[in-house]
């Protein structure tokens, strides 16, 4: 099955730097990668997905670039704020004819926003 | 709201006993998912329904967990027997099966289940 590794378990970084959050992934069937961000008390959010299909993709200060040959994937988080302090997740699927299968996360990182 | 609904919020329950949890899709999602998430860890997936039927279960699902979505819409977990070790968080999520998109998922705020 998919085993997906997530580095670095804790970050912390001073408001306004870039974080950045790794992780790779076994299963090379796998071709869709969302990330989630998990604040205390509630469910994962889905805040950006990447296909295999594609390289990079950025929506604001949020970008997730792919290395399907490498298996890694990474999350950068440009012009850090506090509320961006929380735990995030990637993960590893297979998705086709329009949806995906379960999903294999990653342990997560918590992201410290130093003020 | 129109996300992902589950309940109850919590549950504290003996070991032994049954439990049942309910979770609401999004409005038309027709795949609905169960993940279970301890602390510290990632969510895990657990099993999954395109409508009624249910596609995938995971090896993690023994056979004292059930799962059901009996009309399409919401779905039911069922624990029997519950163990301390069931004691962690219950996600749901749900998705829209369409063509062109890769089939995003959205979870709802979870049941946190502790088996005393």
């Amino acid at each position: 099955g998919e085993n997906v590794e997530q580095h670095p378990s804790t970050l912390s970084v001073q408001e306004g730097d870039s974080a950045v959050i790794k992780c790779t992934y076994s299963d090379s069937a796998s071709n869709y990668f969302p990330w989630y961000k998990q604040e205390l008390g509630k469910g994962p959010q889905l805040i950006i997905d990447i296909r295999s299909n594609v390289g990079e993709k950025k929506d604001q200060r949020i970008a997730v670039t792919l290395n399907k040959t490498a298996k890694h994937f990474s999350l950068h988080i440009t012009e850090t704020q506090p509320e961006d302090s929380a735990v995030y997740f990637c993960a590893a699927g297979r998705s086709s004819g329009g949806g995906a299968d379960g999903l294999t996360f990653g342990k997560g990182t918590h992201l410290i926003i130093q003020p | 709201d129109t996300g992902v609904s589950q309940n109850p919020r919590h549950k504290i329950t003996k070991r032994g006993q049954n439990v049942t949890f309910r979770c609401d899709p999004i409005s038309e999602h027709n795949r609905l998912y169960w993940y279970r998430q301890t602390l510290g860890q990632g969510p895990e997936f657990l099993t999954y329904f395109q409508n009624e039927a249910q596609l995938e279960k995971s090896r993690l699902l023994s056979d004292r967990f059930s799962a059901e979505r009996p009309k399409g819409s919401f779905s039911t977990l069922e624990i029997q027997r519950t163990e301390q070790g069931d004691s962690a968080m219950y996600l749901c999520a749900s998705s829209l099966l369409q063509t062109h998109t890769p089939g995003e998922q959205y979870f709802g705020p979870g049941t946190r289940l502790t088996v005393t």
